[in-house]
């Protein structure tokens, strides 16, 4: 199984819309989670963080859940700007309190049209 | 400077040549990261740093990676005899100490012919 699965997409949705997508993540001894989002030709930017049961911040919503091991987002009236991969991020494993590596996983592709 | 800066911004090499990225992280951020992103793929980790110490090079694909930050600022990252297969956008990414958030440079695409 791989470390972070993700649909790739993409998903066309409408202007309006919501949408939602899931991730699957392998290593239960993740503890912290992200969503990042990377515009076409662009660097990954941090969307979101997600700790405990979940996290929201105005139309975006990340959900954990630990036992099934999968984190969502969910977009609320999806804007034109929106139109970006959406990237799950887990945390690897920490170095004596510095900080582990972040696993990308590919990527959800969404696309919302006018 | 405000940001994550890396140069260059494209690279082509031909095969077998040696590479030198640069990554200048945003000044006072302890952790820096390289990345690896091939085309529709999501970055994968190459290696980090913390200052100048370089704790975890797990993701280096060959022996013919080689990252160093010498001074616990700026960090290169060099290819020798570089391959097609090594045609990606190679990403650094910098954060504070205690602070998840990564920022990332723009990136180095580079073209292996």
């Amino acid at each position: 199984r791989k470390e972070v699965e993700q649909d790739p997409g993409p998903f066309n949705v409408p202007e309006g819309a919501t949408v939602a997508f899931n991730c699957t993540y392998s290593n239960s001894a993740s503890q912290s989670f992200f969503w990042y989002r990377q515009d076409c030709r662009k660097e990954p930017k941090l969307l979101m963080s997600v700790y405990s049961s979940g996290n929201e911040d105005g139309r975006f919503t990340a959900q954990l859940n630990r036992a099934s091991q999968y984190i969502s987002l969910l977009i609320r009236d999806s804007k034109l700007s929106d139109s970006a991969t959406y990237l799950c991020v887990p945390k690897g494993w920490n170095y004596g309190g510095s900080q582990g590596n972040l696993i990308f996983g590919k990527g959800t592709k969404l696309s919302v049209k006018p | 400077g405000a940001g994550v800066s890396q140069s260059p911004r494209y690279k082509v090499a031909k095969r077998g040549q040696d590479v030198a990225l640069r990554c200048d992280p945003i000044s006072g951020h302890v952790s820096l990261f390289w990345y690896q992103q091939a085309l529709g793929q999501g970055p994968e980790f190459l290696t980090y740093f913390q200052n100048e110490a370089q704790l975890d090079k797990s993701g280096l694909p060959s022996d013919r990676f080689f990252a160093e930050r010498p001074e616990g600022s700026v960090s290169t990252l060099k290819i020798q005899r570089t391959q097609q297969e090594d045609s990606a956008v190679y990403l650094c990414a910098s954060s504070l100490p205690g602070q998840e958030k990564l920022f990332f440079g723009s990136g180095t695409q580079l073209s292996v012919l």
